[in-house]
Formats: C-alpha cells, sequence, structure tokens
C-alpha cells in the first residue's frame, strides 16, 4: 500500500473550517483514500473515502487532486468534538490481505 | 455507519493469568476481522487479520500463541491472551470490514484496555 505523509499537528478555530491535507504520492490506480479519526481512548472513527472524485458525506468532504497524489479531508465547521488524531491511509480495493495501516496521523486541535 | 462492539471495555487482571476480549460485528456480517494494538502516545499496530471459519493470520512479531483469536462467527471474533505479563498492557481494538460496491470499509470497536499487574 502507498505510504502516507501529514503534519503532525493542526489548530483550527472552532466554527471555521478545519483543511486536513495528505501527499500520497506513490498512490496506485486502483488504491482507494481513506480518512479515520481517533479521539482519544477510543476506537478510530470512519471518516470517508473516495478514489478519483471529490466525494462528501455528513461528516465531511475529501477533496482528491486530480493526479491523486493529494488529497483534503474538510470539515466544514469544526466543532470541540472534532479535536482527535485523523489519519489518512491508502489501500487497494481488493485483495484478501488488504488492511488499514496506521501511520502517525494529524492532531487537529479545535480552540474555543 | 455500521457497529462494532468490544467486551469488556477495561480490564485489570494479575500476571499470568489469562484475559478474553469479545468483539462483534452489531448490523453486519464481517468475513475478515482485524485485531489491534496501542500504547500510549503511539498509533495503532496490526496484531492479526482473522477470517471466519479459518486461521488467524499473525504480522511479523506477534506470537500466535500467546494472542489466540477465534473468528467462529460472521459476527463475533475473540482475542484471548494467555499469561498474561504487564507488557501485554495495552489498549486492544478490533475491526470488521464490510464488502460494498464501492470499496471496502473497515469498522472500529471503543477498545479495550488491558492493564497486567
Amino acid at each position: 500500500d502507498a505510504k502516507t505523509t501529514q503534519p503532525t499537528s493542526m489548530d483550527c478555530a472552532e466554527g471555521r473550517a478545519a483543511n486536513l491535507p495528505c501527499n500520497h504520492s506513490t498512490i496506485s490506480g486502483n488504491e482507494y483514500v481513506y480518512w479515520y479519526r481517533q479521539i482519544h481512548s477510543q476506537g478510530p472513527q470512519y471518516i470517508i473515502h473516495g478514489l478519483k472524485n471529490n466525494e462528501t458525506n455528513e461528516m465531511a468532504s475529501l477533496i482528491i487532486t486530480e493526479d491523486r497524489k493529494s488529497s483534503t479531508l474538510i470539515l466544514p465547521h469544526a466543532t470541540l468534538r472534532d479535536t482527535a488524531v485523523y489519519y489518512c491511509i491508502v489501500l487497494f480495493s481488493s485483495g484478501s490481505a488488504r488492511q488499514l495501516t496506521f501511520g502517525s496521523g494529524t492532531q487537529l486541535t479545535v480552540l474555543p | 455507519g455500521a457497529v462494532v462492539s468490544q467486551h469488556p471495555s477495561r480490564v485489570i487482571c494479575k500476571s499470568g493469568t489469562s484475559v478474553k476480549i469479545e468483539c462483534r460485528s452489531l448490523d453486519f456480517q464481517a468475513t475478515t476481522m482485524f485485531w489491534y494494538r496501542q500504547f500510549p502516545k503511539q498509533s495503532l499496530m496490526l496484531m492479526a487479520t482473522s477470517n471466519e471459519g479459518s486461521k488467524a493470520t499473525y504480522e511479523q512479531g506477534v506470537e500466535k500463541d500467546k494472542f489466540l483469536i477465534n473468528h467462529a462467527s460472521l459476527t463475533l471474533s475473540t482475542l484471548t491472551v494467555t499469561s498474561a505479563h504487564p507488557e501485554d498492557s495495552s489498549f486492544y481494538i478490533c475491526s470488521a470490514r464490510t464488502d460494498s460496491l464501492w470499496g471496502d470499509t473497515q469498522y472500529f470497536g471503543p477498545g479495550t484496555r488491558l492493564t497486567v499487574l
């Protein structure tokens, strides 16, 4: 699976949009981009995933560049409860050995 | 989203005893479940992958005789830490994968905090 690079930490003001970047320059054509987050002492929570097109759900939006070498997770109106470690992971969509491998992620702190 | 439960959420045991952790997918069937371990201030580390009805596949460095995994049904996997020692104290998290037309998704349980005295 392709390796990802994320900033170690970011701050965001409450109510503002949080934009979390992720680089995955070695991503292959059939690898998806997944985003999870982990609030302290809890299991990771699925946020969103995509392949080529931008995606949006009730939690966030995922913007994938045309060359697919980077993506941005957008939390449109961050709240204090969005403070967590955010993980960007790329993963093949098929194959019996596929599983999520977690890097260090980005610690997002939403400030009041 | 799909719900995965774990039981117990916390357990404290004496050194040398065995501890069993249950992981259930509540509203979907999971042919594949995963077990992760997380030490303080570190990221999640995959321990093993289990498929229903077959033996688990362990990651390098994870002792299969110490961490027994049973995936007896499509909704239940168990992890037994045998002869636990203080260095096994950690946050254990299970995950279950759903299959969809648009890529698979892994959903995680809330985790089990194991403390070995």
